[in-house]
């Protein structure tokens, strides 16, 4: 079974620059989440989808940043303008379904806003 | 909101001893989930819990469900130097379902 896939790896951009991430998850899996996980801390739940509804985007910077889930299956987070504090590793993981099952994680995106 | 509460922060051990660790919250939760993170990857999930005292093992990993469903334990055997990275507790929160995770353990073995 292939695991969660994430691109690019790494990205480097001026502030107020936008940026992308894309995730493919984990296929059959119901709910998709974007975490940011800053240098020592947990990761930071962003937005979370079950198919392609929102369930919960309640810390996600809606004045900068958006996601989408078109047809409940790859998604797209994207930072316009990006600011310094952006800076962070974004992870994409997936899980059949909401509510008590296991999550499985992407290798995530590095990004560094200068 | 809810929160998770790790302890230790970070600990440094000698190879081949025992760790043992805690997951703390100021809410019940219905499933508790531990994870490691390498450097420069993802977080990988090592147990899943799912019901109130459960002991759960993974090799030498053995995780428990705290009685009163607020707080997990995350015990490692015999130390390794792979075992070097951090631990994660998660869960899903009661109602929304929101996955978060717990404020780490950083774990660096000595050879």
């Amino acid at each position: 079974e292939a695991g969660v896939a994430q691109s690019p790896r790494y990205k480097i951009i001026e502030k107020r620059q936008s940026v992308a991430f894309w995730c493919n998850p984990i296929s059959g899996h119901a709910t998709l989440y974007w975490y940011q996980q800053i240098l020592g801390q947990g990761p930071k739940l962003l937005i979370q989808f079950q198919n392609n509804g929102v369930v919960d985007d309640s810390q996600l910077p809606k004045d900068r940043f958006s996601a989408e889930r078109l047809k409940g299956v790859d998604s797209t987070l994207k930072i316009q303008p990006a600011k310094l504090e952006d800076s962070a590793v974004y992870l994409c993981a997936s899980s059949r379904d909401r509510g008590g099952t296991e999550a499985f994680f992407g290798q995530g995106t590095r990004l560094t806003v200068v | 909101g809810q929160q998770l509460n790790q302890s230790p922060q970070s600990m440094f051990i000698q190879e081949g001893e025992d760790v043992s660790m805690n997951c703390t919250s100021s809410s019940i939760f219905n499933t508790w989930l531990w994870y490691k993170q390498d450097p420069g990857e993802g977080p990988v999930l090592l147990i899943a819990l799912y019901k109130a005292g459960e002991l759960t093992s993974n090799g030498r990993l053995t995780a428990q469900f705290g009685i009163t469903r607020k707080d997990s334990f995350l015990n490692i055997s015999a130390s390794i130097p792979s075992d070097v990275g951090i631990y994660f507790c998660a869960g899903p929160t009661s109602g929304t379902y929101k996955y978060i995770f717990g404020t780490g353990t950083r774990l660096k073995v000595l050879a």
